[in-house]
């Protein structure tokens, strides 16, 4: 399978505590997109990366969350100090940018991480 | 705030075509529509995108109006499996995608 994969499916922790979460995309592309879904809504865009450098962060990510892409490769999204309004779907996107704006920019989702912050 | 609006729900019968509508009066002249659908409790699943011109793949057709200021998606021959929410998405200027809420589509035996 050579779509984008994320890691774990799903998690459970207690408020208060730390989670990391892991991004594989789809080999080829170089930009790599982390997003947030709650229960009936649509994905909230969190940052992006293109290859090692992240390029835009959403104001929804506060100082608590952080995300790598040391090799632009994989990309991992840690939540500090987990509290109960993390309870949600972390999504995870790659897409393939030439640089040029008239081409599609067809982002390809992974199968999202739940997590559960009681 | 997304640039598209969308019907909150849909319900359409098994084996019938399903035309679901997405209003974007904003989009500029290089931005392109998307389509996306998430079964419930997966990752969206990108369907289909366009510029100008209709589009047709495997999975649905694109028809996008000569304006540019609406579309409609096409699943010719709704199944069960179809049952989703399908998101109508414009770029925004940073060329990111700015999702709705998406309409629920219910296929009906």
């Amino acid at each position: 399978d050579t779509g984008v994969s994320q890691n774990p499916r799903h998690k459970i922790t207690k408020r208060g505590q730390n989670v990391t979460f892991r991004c594989d995309p789809i080999s080829e592309h170089n930009r790599l997109y982390w997003y947030r879904q709650t229960l009936g809504q649509g994905p909230e865009f969190l940052t992006y990366f293109q290859n090692e450098a992240q390029l835009e962060k959403s104001r929804l990510l506060s100082d608590r969350f952080s995300a790598e892409r040391p090799k632009g490769s994989f990309s991992t999204l840690e939540i500090q100090r987990t509290e109960q309004g993390d309870s949600a779907m972390y999504l995870c996107a790659s897409s393939k940018w030439t640089g040029d704006y008239l081409r599609d920019k067809t982002q390809y989702f992974g199968p999202g991480t739940r997590l559960l912050v009681l | 705030d997304a640039k598209t609006t969308q019907p909150p729900s849909m319900d359409c019968a098994e084996g019938r075509a399903a035309n679901l509508p997405c209003n974007h009066s904003t989009i500029s002249g290089n931005e392109y529509v998307y389509w996306y659908r998430q079964i419930h409790s997966q990752g969206p699943q990108y369907i289909i995108h366009g510029l100008k011109n209709n589009e047709t793949n495997e999975m649905a057709s694109l028809i996008i109006t000569e304006d540019r200021k609406s579309s409609t998606l096409i699943l010719p021959h709704a199944t069960l499996r179809d049952t989703a929410v399908y998101y109508c998405i414009v770029s925004d200027s940073n060329y990111q995608l700015i999702w709705g809420a998406g309409t629920k589509l219910i296929i009906k035996p």
